[in-house]
């Protein structure tokens, strides 16, 4: 089993949807989320931190469950722009290794 | 600020050839550099990890003569694919993270490396 999974999708949505989806991880002890969005060709870039309370920013909204191991990441009134792959990162603290999923190809079309 | 370059952005070479890439970190003095490889519609791996002055810590299944990394000051680190060859062809991307803060880690824009 991958230490960190995601659906690689593609998920094919029409602009002004809203998408949502999962990253499951195998570690219990892992203690940091995060969601990068990585454009074709491109390094990832951050895209925001996932807490314990879950967290907002914008029309993102990522949602962690411990009990289920799983974090998510919902889009709301989704933009052209924001096609991209979505990479699932999880980290232990006091471990700098950052563990990737393979992404979640999300494509918005008009 | 916390901004990273690569150089090259590209480069394709010729099988047996070595291939010099450069992480340089712009506005800060990075602690750490990582080094990663991403193969198409696959996850990043980690390759190494460099700190200043010390050797690299190589993660499992990387070959160390062959992926040679130097760090020589806080600003710069160099990875350098000795004998590429065509499956050594994918993206190469660096990180460096500031002080104790490693789990913000600052990516470099990737160099693609394409061996015929």
């Amino acid at each position: 089993r991958k230490e960190v999974e995601q659906d690689p999708g593609p998920f094919n949505v029409p602009e002004g949807a809203t998408v949502a989806f999962n990253c499951t991880y195998s570690n219990s002890a892992s203690q940091s989320f995060f969601w990068y969005r990585q454009d074709c060709r491109k390094e990832p870039k951050l895209l925001m931190s996932v807490y314990s309370s879950g967290n907002e920013d914008g029309r993102f909204t990522a949602q962690l469950n411990r009990a289920s191991q799983y974090i998510s990441l919902l889009i709301r009134d989704s933009k052209l722009s924001d096609s991209a792959t979505y990479l699932c990162v999880v980290n232990m603290r006091g471990n700098y290794q950052l563990i990737w999923g393979a992404g979640t190809k999300l494509i918005i079309k008009p | 600020g916390a901004v990273v370059s690569q150089h090259p952005s590209w480069v394709i070479c010729k099988s047996g050839t070595s291939v010099k890439i450069e992480c340089r970190s712009l506005d800060f003095q990075a602690t750490t550099m990582f080094w990663y490889r991403q193969f198409p519609k696959q996850s990043l791996m980690l390759m190494a990890t460099s700190n200043e002055g010390s050797k690299a810590t190589y993660e499992q299944g990387v070959e160390k003569d062959k992926f040679l990394i130097n760090h020589a000051s806080l600003t710069l680190s160099t990875l350098t694919v000795t004998s590429a060859h065509p499956e050594d062809s994918s993206f190469y991307i660096c990180s460096a993270t500031i002080g104790l803060l490693q789990e913000t880690q600052y990516f470099g824009p990737g160099t693609r490396l394409l061996v015929l």
